[in-house]
């Protein structure tokens, strides 16, 4: 079946844009997560989603990012007057039970000019 | 606060010989380990796990507890191993914390 696939692939934009990011989930996983991964860096955990609980939102860098999911399918991650720190790529993973494996998206890369 | 170090960068080996990649971790719980490979222009898939005490593709990871270590090893390294390699920790929250990564090792293994 489809794995997680995450639109778009690539991304430019110019300082002080705002930036949406999608992610669909592999149908049937009530878990979704957002990272970030700057250059060199290792994975940072930014969001958790499960079924329809609330997230907690205390892992995204700042108030200029906001993730929203409907129900168990589709999330979009939403970074408000872009930086030039938020380039990075950011992928998004889907498990069934939480703890199980997380599947990860081909991620989508964020270059902010 | 929950750490994963992986000391090196780059891993460079022949092929055929034995190959050991270093993760040690810091959390004061009891946390669950896994290993995560990509291959170059693939996605991030999962290795192994410790909790499923398994061989993937060759290659083998022990939790030491007492060390806070979970080193993968592999005792004869093939060129398709070459890939980035990445430790990661979930801690107890059931997977609410989602998972801790190392900034992970690009392991070359040379013919």
């Amino acid at each position: 079946g489809a794995g997680v696939s995450q639109s778009p692939s690539n991304k430019v934009t110019e300082k002080g844009k705002d930036v949406e990011l999608r992610c669909d989930p592999i149908s049937g996983h009530t878990a979704l997560y957002w990272y970030r991964q700057r250059l060199g860096q290792g994975l940072e955990f930014l969001i958790y989603f499960q079924g329809n609980s609330a997230p907690d939102k205390s892992g995204l860098p700042s108030d200029r990012f906001s993730a929203e999911r409907t129900g168990e399918s589709v999330s979009t991650l939403t970074i408000q007057r872009t930086q030039q720190e938020d380039s990075a790529v950011y992928l998004c993973a889907s498990s069934r039970p939480p703890a199980y494996e997380q599947y990860f998206g081909p991620g989508t890369r964020l270059t902010v000019t | 606060a929950q750490r994963v170090t992986q000391p090196e960068k780059l891993l460079s080996v022949f092929k055929g010989a034995p190959v050991e990649l270093k993760c040690n971790y810091s959390y004061s719980g009891s946390p669950e380990l896994f290993w995560y490979v990509q291959y170059s222009r693939q996605r991030l898939q999962l290795l192994l796990r410790h909790i499923s005490r398994e061989s993937i593709k060759g290659f083998t990871a022990d939790l030491n507890k007492g060390e806070t270590s979970f080193h993968l090893k592999k005792p004869f390294a093939q060129e398709e191993d070459s890939a980035m390699y990445y430790c990661a920790l979930s801690g107890s929250g059931g997977g609410a914390d989602g998972l801790t990564f190392g900034k992970g090792t690009h392991l070359i293994i040379q013919p």
